[in-house]
């Protein structure tokens, strides 16, 4: 299975903050890479889907980025709606896996 | 608007069963692959089944694999997970969540429901 491996685990980062979430696949999974936000008490969100795909409603300051192997989300410029945890996800298989997570949290 | 909805989950003895169900709506149901994904208390997320559009292929992490069976029922719009021989391990909230693939593919995930409770304790 592809194992996913995601860094930093903890973010701590102020308004305004450029911020990058690094993702690194065990083995090669093209562009089949997803990005989730997920909120305290809530269902995962949908951010970028095919390692660069913006999904529609989703701010421009989100961008991914990455193929093979590495794989880099950014926030650009962070705003207080985007204090919560990250995670990526590969689904070059059948078997979909997910990184640990990262959490974006204030400074 | 796409809406899924959890049901079934509660409290049951390690050892035990229980079958989750969900509830789709808004959308061609069978047309899209579907999931269920899994976050114990505290943990991150953890992918624990897919089945194809038709049903006619059905995957598993290593975790479940011959503990739980997914099915799916397109007259009804109903996806369902028969989770057996529950372990303490197994207690997390289960989301039920909708494919972008279809045609026996297989893509992420873009619209999750709001999840149900499984907690496994004698």
């Amino acid at each position: 299975d592809v194992q996913m491996t995601q860094s930093p685990s903890t973010v701590s980062a102020s308004v305004g903050d450029r911020v990058t979430i690094t993702c690194r696949a065990s083995q090669n999974i093209n562009s089949w890479l997803a990005w989730y936000q997920q909120k305290p008490g809530k269902a995962p969100k949908l951010l970028i889907y095919k390692a660069s795909t913006l999904e529609s409603g989703v701010p421009s300051r989100f961008s991914g980025s990455g193929s093979g192997t590495g794989f880099t989300l950014t926030i650009s410029s962070l705003q207080p709606d985007d204090f919560a945890t990250y995670y990526c996800q590969q689904y070059s298989s059948y078997s979909k896996t997910f990184g640990q997570g990262t959490k974006v949290e204030i400074k | 608007e796409v809406q899924l909805v959890e049901s079934g989950g509660g409290l049951v003895q390690p050892g035990g069963s229980l079958r989750l169900s969900c509830a789709a709506s808004a959308f061609t149901f069978s047309n899209y692959a579907m999931s269920w994904v899994r976050q114990a208390p505290g943990k991150g997320l953890e992918w624990v089944s897919g089945i194809s559009d038709s049903g006619s292929g059905t995957y598993y992490a290593d975790s479940v694999k011959g503990r739980f069976s997914i099915s799916r029922d397109n007259s009804k719009n109903t996806l369902s997970l028969q989770m057996n021989n529950l372990r303490a391990e197994d207690t997390a909230v289960y989301y039920c969540a909708k494919d972008y693939g279809s045609g026996g593919y297989f893509y992420h995930l873009d619209y999750w429901g709001q999840g149900t409770l499984v907690t496994v304790s004698s």
